[in-house]
């Protein structure tokens, strides 16, 4: 089967920073994404990598080790708006078959502590 | 605004019934997908189209169905044959093409269906 791993709970402080990992194992890899859900709301997308390396967008960046079937969201410089649930999610497939179809983790419920 | 709209907000509705959940985009996207989310769980795909009038079954598509007339919209059925309907539903879209953004999935604010 085709899953995606990551821890279900991070907690941290404010102004720190909190890596969030995922692991996947996916019959085919086309991109990893991450998304970010506060409680009640709808995801909304943070970080994709389709090649090796760093991305980095203001205070979150995402990592991407294709090797290894791996990846992290790094976020910095923590806020308490940032308490949230963050999904990483992996296209297995080339678009022309199921175009941007996804597969998601379970979910990393962060929270961030005065 | 463009943007991708559900509606309604909360629904309830009692064993046996069938119940549809709307789902409007106006932001000329080409694929919809509808998800459901479990407490504490991630996003499940019931079923996804990539253009109109072409629609495919996700991993959870039993007691659901789906049509795609317009290109805005993607109104998904929740029958009665679904065992435990009972969830949080969210429609995606995204666009069609070879660029990176094609990647990004643009969720609405998402249905919570109540079966009492």
């Amino acid at each position: 089967g085709q899953s995606l791993e990551q821890p279900s709970e991070v907690t941290a402080v404010e102004g720190a920073i909190v890596q969030i990992n995922c692991t996947y194992q996916t019959s085919g890899f086309y991109g990893l994404s991450w998304y970010q859900q506060h409680d009640g709301g709808a995801p909304t997308f943070l970080s994709y990598n389709a090649l090796d390396g760093l991305e980095e967008t203001g205070r979150f960046s995402s990592f991407l080790s294709r090797s290894d079937s791996y990846g992290y969201l790094l976020l910095q410089e923590l806020q308490m708006k940032d308490s949230a649930s963050y999904f990483c999610a992996v296209r297995s497939a080339p678009r022309a078959n199921q175009g941007g179809k996804l597969i998601f983790g379970q979910g990393t419920e962060l929270s961030v502590k005065p | 605004d463009g943007g991708i709209t559900q509606s309604p907000k909360y629904l309830f509705r009692k064993e046996g019934q069938n119940v549809t959940l709307s789902c409007e985009q106006n932001l000329n996207h080409d694929a919809m997908y509808w998800y459901r989310q479990d407490p504490g769980q991630g996003l499940r795909l019931i079923y996804y189209s990539q253009i109109v009038n072409d629609f495919q079954k996700g991993d959870i598509a039993e007691g659901y169905s789906v049509s795609r007339e317009k290109k805005e919209s993607f109104p998904l059925t929740v029958t009665s044959a679904q065992k435990n309907p009972t969830a949080f539903y969210l429609c995606a879209s995204s666009p069609q093409g070879l660029a990176r953004s094609t990647d990004t999935q643009y969720f609405g604010p998402g249905t919570r269906l109540t079966v009492l």
